[in-house]
């Protein structure tokens, strides 16, 4: 069964630092991954996935088969990032649709 | 962009009623809507997979007689938690796919039911 970790609870880092959310999958298939992002009160929304390689809010993460990891990492942190991250599998059952498995979550909060 | 709605946003039941949940596709039109729980400072777990016109298929473990979902439109799914006790007091959180993007989903704000 597919499972995705999140070992960190809670970064708690300084403005301008850098940050990285680890994120670590199991799936014996070939996997999409995303990573998701909750602000304050906030309903759940799409950070960036892997597929379309792109740099969201200074945000990018690369995916990793080798060591099965997909990190989320930001040079330089900024107060409005301070939120809950989520690393999220996605698994392609046929052409039925996405199912995600979602990681723990990390608690991102970033001191001024 | 796309955006799905809950309603209610919070809502209150005793021991034993049913409540009803609402997901729209406000947009769009969601062949796949998805119903999620999420305990307080837990991760989100998948109950079930709706699409529109045809059964829900539910993840193990969930009990189908207790979370009934219909998903009668492309815009609409509902999620009725029958005789509800306290321990189905969650964050139920809903999201849709629109069919364009196998990819995406766009989730709602959720809605907390509290059984007292």
């Amino acid at each position: 069964a597919q499972r995705v970790t999140q070992p960190e609870k809670l970064l708690s880092v300084f403005k301008g630092a850098p940050v990285e959310l680890k994120c670590n999958y199991s799936y014996s298939g070939s996997p999409e991954l995303f990573w998701y992002v909750q602000y304050s009160r906030q309903r759940l929304q799409l950070l960036l996935r892997h597929i379309s390689r792109e740099s969201i809010k200074g945000f990018t993460a690369d995916l990793n088969k080798g060591e099965t990891s997909f990190h989320l990492k930001k040079p330089f942190a900024q107060e409005e990032d301070s939120a809950m991250y989520y690393c999220a599998l996605s698994l392609m059952i046929k052409a039925a649709g996405n199912k995600l498995t979602f990681g723990g979550g990390t608690r991102v909060l970033v001191k001024p | 962009g796309a955006v799905v709605s809950q309603h209610p946003s919070w809502v209150i039941c005793k021991s034993g009623t049913s409540v009803k949940i609402e997901c729209r596709s406000l947009d769009f039109q969601a062949t796949t809507m998805f119903w999620y729980r999420q305990f307080p400072k837990q991760s989100l777990m998948l109950m079930a997979t709706s699409n529109e016109g045809s059964k829900a298929t539910y993840e193990q473990g969930v009990e189908k007689d207790k979370f009934l979902i219909n998903h009668a439109s492309l815009t609409l799914s509902t999620l009725t938690v029958t005789s509800a006790h306290p321990e189905d007091s969650s964050f139920y959180i809903c999201s849709a796919r629109d069919g364009r993007d196998i990819y995406e989903q766009y989730f709602g704000p959720g809605t907390r039911l509290t059984v007292t």
